[in-house]
């Protein structure tokens, strides 16, 4: 049972341009929500997060939208660059289950093309 | 400078041996987690520790075992009994932040068993 998905494995957006990336998830307990980017060989880097009382959280060019009534994130960098060629994780936790679990998407593999 | 700092980048052993995964940080976080990822595939929670001395199975726990004798480190033991061993491992570390829980990465261990 995958309660965070991430149903595009890879996307390919020209520089300059937006790049979107999806996330939508099965738990409505889940309150808090990160992006984390991810080059080979490497740990994750975390991005960007947004809380449930939120509908948007803006960093730079990193913008993160939740839609709860989706149950449905994405992830919004504008403008693209190659070095955002990266994967990209999607999180969710949930405070009131008492630990800091996170379940994370498999990832979205992003290649901006130069 | 603080991080999270994990060795050996890359380590090879034979099947059957058990492997210790060095995890330490000195962002005096109190939470810590390993995690493995696999290709293709999300983060996978192996184990993880919110205080000193305690720590909680994740989500795949079995072949491994963990410790938390200090605030700093918390090592991972992948056993004999692990079945694919061979996996790109991650520790993470955590600070509640106003009710909020965010994740930070070390680099990773890249575990071959041949």
């Amino acid at each position: 049972d995958q309660q965070v998905k991430q149903n595009s494995p890879s996307l390919s957006v020209q520089e300059g341009r937006i790049s979107i990336l999806n996330c939508d998830y099965t738990n409505s307990m889940f309150d808090y929500f990160l992006w984390y980017k991810k080059y080979p060989a490497e740990g994750p880097t975390f991005l960007i997060s947004i809380s449930s009382i939120k509908d948007k959280n803006e960093d730079g060019r990193f913008t993160v939208f939740l839609n709860k009534s989706a149950k449905h994130l994405s992830l919004h960098i504008v403008p693209s660059q190659p070095g955002d060629s990266a994967v990209y994780f999607c999180a969710a936790s949930s405070r009131t289950s008492g630990t800091y679990k996170y379940i994370f998407g498999t990832g979205t593999r992003l290649k901006v093309l130069a | 400078d603080g991080g999270i700092t994990q060795s050996p980048k890359y380590l090879f052993r034979k099947e059957g041996q058990n492997v210790t995964l060095s995890c330490e940080q000195n962002l005096n976080h109190d939470a810590m987690y390993w995690y493995r990822q696999d290709p293709g595939q999300g983060l996978r929670l192996i184990y993880y520790s919110q205080i000193v001395n305690d720590f909680q199975k994740g989500d795949i726990a079995e072949g491994y075992s963990v410790s938390r004798e200090k605030k700093e480190s918390f090592p991972l033991t992948v056993t004999s009994a692990q079945k694919n061993p061979t996996a790109f491992y991650l520790c993470a570390s955590s600070i509640e932040n106003r009710g909020f829980n965010t994740q930070y990465f070390g680099p990773g261990t890249r575990l071959t068993v041949l």
